[in-house]
């Protein structure tokens, strides 16, 4: 069975502050791949990021960058200099790899970033 | 940007009425999946499928019925809405073996 936790329910961060959400996954799968998805107040889920569990290189995109550490099962995702934009819910997903390409999802963290 | 589309945005709607939810895509993709999220933000895969006329339910048990008879259409129908299923619907697709899905907008139903 494969199971997400992301334990931080809720953050709030003033306006430049770098924040980290946290991201622990279970899984028996030795391929399986990681997902980051923001979700705004509109409602659609924008996809951020995939990581397959054989390439533990971190990843930087412009303010966001990813951690992936498969020896604490982790993959947070942390915002420099955070905005008022960046203002959401973030999903954490785990998928199997094979034939199984159902996403299972942590329960989010809702991220403020206040002015 | 994905090309994923779901129609009606909104809804409210009385008990006892049939609603079909639209969901389209325009990639060309195999897969598709219907998603619930109430306000307490947890997403339930409630159906899903890999191709054209095959569809299987989710994690999530639900009342609804799927079909797909094409691949960029996904309609997930209620046959008798009741205010239990007041929620948004999330539909996506995916293709290929790494599988990041890419969502529609959303229909947010309200049944009263």
């Amino acid at each position: 069975a494969q199971k997400v936790t992301q334990a931080q329910t809720e953050i709030s961060v003033v306006e430049k502050e770098d924040v980290t959400l946290d991201c622990v996954y279970e899984t028996r799968d030795t391929t399986y791949y990681l997902f980051w998805y923001k979700q705004p107040p509109s409602g659609e889920l924008v996809f951020l990021i995939r990581r397959n569990s054989f390439d533990e290189q971190n990843e930087i995109s412009g303010r966001y960058s990813w951690n992936f550490q498969k020896s604490t099962s982790s993959f947070n995702f942390t915002i420099t200099a955070s905005q008022v934009v960046d203002s959401a819910v973030y999903f954490c997903a785990l998928s199997p790899g094979g034939s199984n390409y159902k996403l299972t999802f942590g329960k989010g963290t809702l991220l403020t970033v206040n002015p | 940007e994905a090309d994923i589309y779901q129609t009606p945005r909104y809804l409210v709607i009385g008990t006892g009425k049939k609603i079909t939810l639209e969901c389209s895509q325009t990639m060309g993709h195999d897969k598709m999946y219907w998603y619930q999220q109430d306000p307490g933000m947890e997403l339930h895969l409630i159906h899903y499928s890999y191709g054209v006329n095959s569809t299987e339910k989710g994690d999530l048990s639900s009342e609804s019925t799927v079909s797909r008879i094409r691949t960029e259409h996904f309609p997930l129908t209620l046959e008798s809405a009741r205010p239990s299923h007041t929620s948004q619907y999330l539909c996506a697709s995916s293709v290929g073996v790494v599988n990041e899905q890419f969502f529609g907008p959303g229909t947010r139903l309200t049944v009263l």
